[in-house]
């Protein structure tokens, strides 16, 4: 079975603070998104990658940052954490093709106060 | 660009009995997938069903069946004999090819299994 991990389910930090969100995958996947979840909103991509070191703007990157130096690894990074950052962050992973399934993490649930 | 559109936010359905999520599409590829996903208050997201646009028939995973309609540009999730645990988010989304591989999600369907 496809296996994306997140690394932390449920983070509270303060306001200004760096965060780091961490994704693997054990697919061997090329492409890899973050997505932002909040309610009546769905689903919106963050930035999403397509290969090593390769990565590329979605909807919403004001804010954030990511890091991708292996295949299997997509880091999410909050440079200085603000309140209306608070939302659920999903990772996802899947291969190229319009026929490829999405597989996504457990979802990290982050609080900035 | 794609988009995706489900248009009920919340749905109720009695248990045992068949329940239809809406989801329409809009693309210019001629090439797409469509794909539905279950999201319990958990959070994690669960792939239940897929059909790509040039398939013939209607995709079916047991109590799953996508009703795609291309014409209309429709991929409605139907489950039927509805259970309890069948309560959750819904999610229809799409990818297409080349250029538009990235996928695209609605907004979600809040659907409520009652006994």
């Amino acid at each position: 079975d496809v296996k994306v991990t997140q690394s932390s389910r449920y983070l509270v930090k303060r306001t200004g603070e760096k965060v780091f969100l961490e994704c693997v995958q054990d697919m061997d996947h090329e492409n890899m998104f973050w997505y932002r979840q909040d309610p009546g909103l769905g689903l919106r991509l963050i930035y999403f990658s397509y290969d090593v070191k390769m990565k590329e703007k979605g909807d919403i990157p004001e804010g954030y940052s990511v890091s991708r130096e292996k295949k299997e690894r997509f880091s999410l990074i909050l440079e200085s954490a603000s309140t209306n950052q608070t939302s659920m962050y999903l990772c996802a992973s899947s291969r190229d093709g319009s026929g490829n399934t999405i597989y996504f993490g457990e979802g990290s649930w982050l609080t900035v106060v | 660009a794609q988009k995706i559109t489900q248009t009920q936010p919340g749905m109720f359905v009695q248990e045992k009995e068949a329940v239809t999520l809406d989801c329409t599409y809009d693309t210019s590829d001629p090439s797409y997938g469509l794909f539905w996903y279950k999201q319990p208050s958990s959070g994690e997201m669960i792939f239940l069903i897929y059909q790509g646009s040039y398939d013939q028939q209607n995709a079916t995973e047991g109590r799953y069946s996508l009703n795609f309609q291309k014409a209309r540009k429709s991929a409605n999730l139907v489950i039927s004999a509805s259970q309890l645990g069948d309560s959750a988010m819904y999610f229809c989304a799409m990818r297409g090819s080349g250029g538009s591989y990235i996928p695209t999600f609605g907004r979600g369907t809040s659907l409520i299994v009652h006994p």
